[in-house]
């Protein structure tokens, strides 16, 4: 069964840096989701992305961070320069358009732990 | 307007017992609710959803009540299983449109005990 992976599982780096999240969706989906989860709080939305463009995107989604799909087959986050408060798990969504129920279901990957020192 | 708040935090229930979990939701133009289930290290991972023109749907042990009225929903988990332990959210979203964002409740960890 196809799914969305993530790279790397866990990502270590200084306050200030800026760093890179890689996700690659399934083929075929259309829609792309960034979403982050702080270590006991709830999953939050952080932006969607679809048509090569910004569909939504939280309060969260500062001018600290950008989505790009460079190669139309990776979706990266990236977070200009980072501080502690975005240490978080990061996870990529996909979904498709296919019919049927489970049309436009987001399909999670493992996430990505960033943690910020 | 945008919360979905979902309750207990935590459960624990003996092998062969019914876990439920409840969710409430404030905004009406939310028209799609799944339930997540995430276990250690994984991201979530749909278990099953319901759109409002039904009250209830079922898949295996797994049933979502839904009340539309009461802007509620819950995940019963009947014979529940040790290997049914896991964090379990509850979600919703508008369900046309670009952007279909989940909004999350906080997640209940459920133990099930052997």
């Amino acid at each position: 069964e196809p799914e969305v992976t993530q790279t790397p599982s866990h990502q270590v780096t200084q306050m200030g840096q800026e760093v890179i999240l890689r996700c690659v969706p399934i083929s075929n989906h259309l829609y792309f989701y960034w979403y982050r989860q702080i270590l006991g709080q709830k999953v939050e939305f952080l932006v969607s992305f679809y048509n090569n463009e910004i569909s939504e995107k939280s309060e969260i989604f500062d001018d600290q961070f950008s989505v790009e799909r460079p190669d139309g087959s990776n979706f990266t986050l990236k977070i200009r320069s980072t501080k502690l408060e975005d240490s978080a798990m990061y996870f990529c969504a996909s979904s498709g358009v296919s019919g049927g129920p489970r049309a436009y279901e987001q399909y999670f990957g493992p996430g990505t732990r960033l943690t910020v020192t | 307007q945008q919360q979905v708040k979902q309750s207990p935090q935590s459960l624990i229930v003996q092998k062969g017992g019914i876990s439920i979990i409840n969710c409430a939701y404030e905004n009406t133009a939310f028209d799609y609710f799944p339930w997540y289930q995430q276990f250690p290290g994984k991201g979530p991972a749909l278990l099953i959803a319901i759109r409002p023109d039904v009250s209830e749907k079922k898949e295996g042990r797994f049933t979502i009540s839904f009340n539309k009225s009461a802007k509620q929903f819950s995940l019963h988990i009947m014979d529940s299983q040790p290997g049914d332990s896991a964090t379990y959210f509850c979600a919703a979203r508008r369900d046309a449109g670009n952007n279909r964002k989940l909004i999350w409740g906080l997640g209940t960890s459920l133990a099930v005990n052997p």
